[in-house]
């Protein structure tokens, strides 16, 4: 088992460019909550997907989406970069068995600089 | 919105010595609190968690208590070890979100 997997490890691009990240949950488990953790800060939830569909979002801009796919894997987009996006994106995967709340595994995460 | 206040942001402590961090959450609904170890350059791992129906929990040298009327829960490490040296996030919420601290950086001096 992989554990929780992402790519790619880093990502540089340019003010006002878009960005795919890329999430493989831990087998398994059925959910995948992103996060957005800036240098020297705690992990900010962007947003949780569940059953394909996004269940719960934090205070991020709708620059911010996501999909989840059958196999369960995710992918995170962001339009318009702004310089202040660069960071690091964590994935976490969890498995939710109804509204039970298990351990969230994290990944090793994508870091995303923004010139 | 929903917050989580960790304290303090540095710890230094000599080896042997108890390592005691605290939070506080505003969202009478969170029913579970997760603490993480990050290491540099490294993912968070989860080292010990409470749910709201618990009042302490505990695993070899790190303990948890929870305090919901209060909103307040703590995380103690005794006997720590220069391995200990990471930061620590504390995280409040249920099953659809989680809410982190801003981190405690625990330096474990030999």
């Amino acid at each position: 088992d992989a554990g929780v997997t992402q790519s790619p490890t880093h990502l540089i691009k340019t003010r006002g460019q878009q960005v795919t990240l890329r999430c493989s949950p831990k087998s398994g488990h059925d959910t995948v909550s992103w996060y957005q953790q800036a240098l020297g800060q705690g992990p900010q939830f962007i947003f949780q997907y569940y059953e394909e569909e996004e269940r719960q979002r934090g205070n991020f801009p709708d620059r911010f989406s996501g999909h989840q796919f059958p196999n369960y894997s995710s992918e995170l987009n962001v339009n318009a970069l702004l310089l202040g996006d660069s960071a690091l994106y964590l994935c976490a995967s969890s498995l939710v068995s109804g509204v039970t709340y298990n351990e969230q595994f994290f990944g090793p995460g994508t870091r995303l600089t923004v010139l | 919105g929903e917050n989580v206040e960790q304290h303090p942001s540095t710890l230094s402590v000599q080896e042997g010595d108890s390592a005691v961090i605290k939070c506080t959450y505003s969202d009478s609904a969170s029913n579970y609190f997760p603490w993480y170890k990050q290491e540099l350059g490294k993912r968070p791992q989860l080292i010990i968690d409470i749910r709201s129906n618990v009042g302490e929990k505990k695993d070899q040298r790190i303990a948890v208590t929870l305090n919901k009327t209060a909103k307040h829960f703590s995380l103690h490490i005794t006997e720590t070890q220069p391995e200990d040296s990471a930061v620590y996030f504390c995280g409040s919420g249920g099953y659809n979100k989680l809410i982190f601290g801003a981190g405690t950086r625990l330096a474990v001096h030999p």
